[in-house]
């Protein structure tokens, strides 16, 4: 069935360096994907997302990829900071309602 | 920090009890959802709706029931045939139309079965 793989499950970085989270999607026919953030104890929040028709996509230090032949997907953080710190969550979806949600990432970028 | 809103924060329950979420949203959005998240295994779609009076079960619909009567509510219950209850509810809403939408998120409701 229609699945979104999302490594790493943890990642760890020193303030002010690069962070990348990757994710694999299983239907060629996805054409949305969002990234949401989702701090302590709070709700999800997209930061990020792309559409199928454009490869790469920016916002400040936040940064989204898109390589649809090999149905990949990534999240990139530059000059990371504490606040950055996180669980994000890559998700595909090819329209209508059904959106699919990878597993999580939790991102702690130490001081 | 409006725009949808769940309640309880948190809800114990016994065994065998049925148990009703609410979510309310005063955005203006035709589809409505509701999510489940386990440690370690994302977000998963129990219900979700795309307009009033009609609704679609997810992937884990089992145990659980919906309704839609109104447009800016989406209640969840949790039933006594959902075998593992305990988890955090996120309900969620996004608007419709074609193609796929930012879905926006309530600040969840932790129910603990015990």
């Amino acid at each position: 069935g229609e699945n979104v793989e999302q490594h790493p499950s943890t990642l760890s970085v020193q303030e002010g360096d690069s962070a990348v989270i990757k994710c694999t999607y299983s239907d060629s026919a996805s054409n949305y994907f969002p990234w949401y953030k989702q701090e302590l104890g709070k709700r999800p929040q997209l930061i990020i997302d792309i559409r199928s028709n454009v490869g790469e996509k920016k916002d400040q230090r936040i940064a989204v990829t898109l390589n649809k032949t090999a149905k990949h997907f990534s999240l990139h953080i530059t000059e990371t900071q504490p606040e950055d710190s996180a669980v994000y969550f890559c998700a595909a979806s090819k329209g209508g309602f059904k959106t699919i949600f990878g597993a999580g990432t939790r991102l702690f970028v130490k001081a | 920090d409006g725009g949808i809103t769940q309640s309880p924060k948190y809800l114990f329950r016994k065994e065998g009890q049925n148990v009703t979420l609410s979510c309310e949203q005063n955005l203006n959005h035709d589809a409505m959802y509701w999510y489940r998240q386990d440690p370690g295994q994302g977000l998963r779609l129990i219900y979700y709706s795309q307009i009033v009076n009609d609704f679609q079960k997810g992937d884990i619909a089992e145990g659980y029931s919906v309704s839609r009567e109104k447009k800016e509510s989406f209640p969840l219950t949790v039933t006594s045939a959902q075998k593992n209850p305990t988890a955090f509810y996120l309900c969620a809403s996004s608007i419709s139309g074609t193609g796929a939408h930012e879905q926006y998120f309530g600040p969840g409701t932790r129910l603990t079965v015990t």
